[in-house]
C-alpha cells in the first residue's frame, strides 16, 4: 500500500528553525519531493532526494534516510512569508507523485 | 521560461454547462498532468499525459476528458459536473514521466465551482 504520513499543524517563531518530518511506506520509490504552497496558489518545488543524506538550498535543507522511510525538512532562519503548507511526495517507479496530507506551518513573530 | 500558464483563473459552471480548462507550458516537457485539489488536501492526480499520450487515468470519471492536442498543450473537457466536483484544478509539467520527473512545475491553477 502507499502511506504517507507528517504532522497536520506546526507552529514556530519567526527567526527559529523548524524540522518538518515525512515518513513513508510506498510500492516502489524513485525520490522524495518537499513543495510548498500558500493559501490559494499552486505548489512551488522545494527540494528533491534520491540518495541518503542531506539537501541544502539556503534557508531550506532536505534530508533522506531510505532504509528508515524517512525524510524531514528543515526550514532556518523563519520568515512570517514561510507560513505556508509543506507537502512532502514520493515519487513512485511509474513516475507518479504520492502527496502526503501536508503540514500547515504557522510563523508567529 | 519556467511558467506553466492556466486559464481561466475561474470558473463558475452549471451542472448542464460543458466548458474546458486550458494549460501550457513552454518549457520543452513531454509529461504533463491534471491534479485535483480540495481545501486543505494534498492534490490528487487524476491524468498524466507522456509524449502527447495518455498514461495514467486514476479512474477518473467521464464526465473529466482531457486532451492534449501538442506538446505544449494541455485540455481538460468538462461535462455534466456535479457541485462536489468544486476544486482547484491544477495543471504541471515535468521533463519526462519517468527519472527525476517529481520537479513538476505547477500551474495557478483553475478555481472551479459546479452549481
Amino acid at each position: 500500500g502507499q502511506n504517507i504520513d507528517q504532522p497536520t499543524e506546526m507552529t514556530a517563531t519567526e527567526g527559529a528553525i523548524v524540522q518538518i518530518n515525512c515518513t513513508y511506506q510506498t510500492s516502489g520509490f524513485n525520490g522524495l519531493f518537499w513543495y510548498q504552497q500558500h493559501a490559494g496558489e499552486a505548489p512551488t518545488f522545494l527540494s528533491y532526494n534520491v540518495l541518503d543524506g542531506l539537501e541544502e538550498k539556503g534557508r531550506f535543507s532536505s534530508f533522506l534516510s531510505r532504509s528508515k522511510g524517512y525524510s524531514y525538512l528543515l526550514l532556518k532562519e523563519l520568515q512570517m512569508k514561510d507560513s505556508a503548507s509543506y507537502l512532502c511526495a514520493v515519487q513512485s517507479n511509474t513516475g507518479k507523485l504520492i502527496f502526503g496530507q501536508g503540514t500547515t506551518l504557522q510563523v508567529k513573530p | 521560461d519556467t511558467e506553466v500558464t492556466q486559464t481561466p483563473k475561474h470558473l463558475v459552471m452549471g451542472m448542464t454547462n460543458k466548458k474546458s480548462l486550458k494549460c501550457e507550458q513552454h518549457m520543452g516537457h513531454r509529461a504533463m498532468y491534471w491534479y485535483k485539489q480540495k481545501a486543505k488536501k494534498p492534490p490528487e492526480l487524476m491524468f498524466v499525459y507522456s509524449y502527447e499520450k495518455l498514461s495514467i487515468n486514476e479512474s477518473v470519471p467521464s464526465r473529466f476528458s482531457p486532451e492534449c492536442p501538442n506538446s505544449s498543450l494541455l485540455n481538460l473537457h468538462l461535462h455534466a459536473l456535479q457541485p462536489e466536483d468544486s476544486a482547484l484544478y491544477l495543471c504541471a509539467s515535468s521533463q519526462d514521466q519517468r527519472g527525476r520527473v517529481g520537479e513538476q512545475y505547477f500551474g495557478p491553477g483553475t478555481r472551479l465551482t459546479v452549481t
